[in-house]
């Protein structure tokens, strides 16, 4: 199970960060990665972050604008995207990553951010 | 990185057999025996159906599967169901720690 944080309402050129908590001990077995959905559109692969050294590969197309962390001590992961622009309005997915088959195992709720003036 | 090519729509009557496609590249799914299927119901986060091109996590009904030939992976859905009906999108690992989706296929039951 992994547990995101609630809905965001954020205007153009902010911040926003997204958390996700994961049960048990995921971080060292599991890599997590974020997917969005922009309203009635598919989905969006934005990066992951890596169980083993905590190296984090983006999108090219947010490079420069995204963070991915994780905190070991809260158990919780974090998705921080800056210079919010309208069309990063989207449901945001946390998926824990299974490195040996390549594949997200198990999905977060998503946590909606809207951005809007 | 381009998403990977899907139908946007197909239909099946209930108990028949449907496959959607999904066509990547020779940067992704021709490479990468690592194509993931997910299914999505409305208003639901995407569940996997599909790992490794054909393989079933535990729980995954037989009557879905997954094949795999040069650049194009596809899942077929035997003996249709109501509940079958959802969007179902591919994903490929396309290397150096990156991965791509397909815009997804909505599936109607009739």
């Amino acid at each position: 199970q992994l547990v995101q944080s609630g809905a965001e309402v954020k205007k153009p050129g902010a911040s926003v960060k997204v958390s996700c908590k994961p049960s048990g001990d995921t971080f060292s077995t599991y890599g997590i990665t974020w997917v969005r959905q922009a309203p009635g559109q598919g989905l969006e692969w934005l990066g992951w972050i890596s169980p083993y050294d905590g190296n984090t590969t983006y999108a090219q197309r947010l490079q420069g604008r995204v963070t991915m962390t994780t905190d070991t001590s809260t158990s919780t992961a974090y998705m921080e995207l800056r210079r919010l622009r309208s069309d990063d309005t989207a449901l945001y997915y946390c998926a824990c990553v299974d490195v040996s088959i390549y594949t997200f195992i198990q999905w977060g709720q998503g946590t909606l951010v809207t951005v809007s003036s | 990185q381009s998403a990977l090519t899907h139908p946007a729509s197909v239909s099946g009557s209930p108990g028949q057999s449907i496959t959607i496609s999904c066509t990547g590249t020779s940067s992704d799914v021709g490479t990468y025996t690592l194509v993931s299927w997910f299914q999505q119901h409305p208003g639901n986060a995407p569940k996997l159906i599909i790992y490794e091109d054909k393989k079933r996590p535990s729980g995954i009904s037989n009557r879905f599967s997954g094949s795999m030939s040069g650049n194009t992976a596809s899942l077929t859905i035997s003996g249709l169901q109501a509940g079958d009906e959802a969007v179902y999108y591919c994903c490929s690992y396309a290397g150096n720690s990156t991965w791509v989706f397909g815009g997804g296929t909505r599936l109607t039951v009739l």
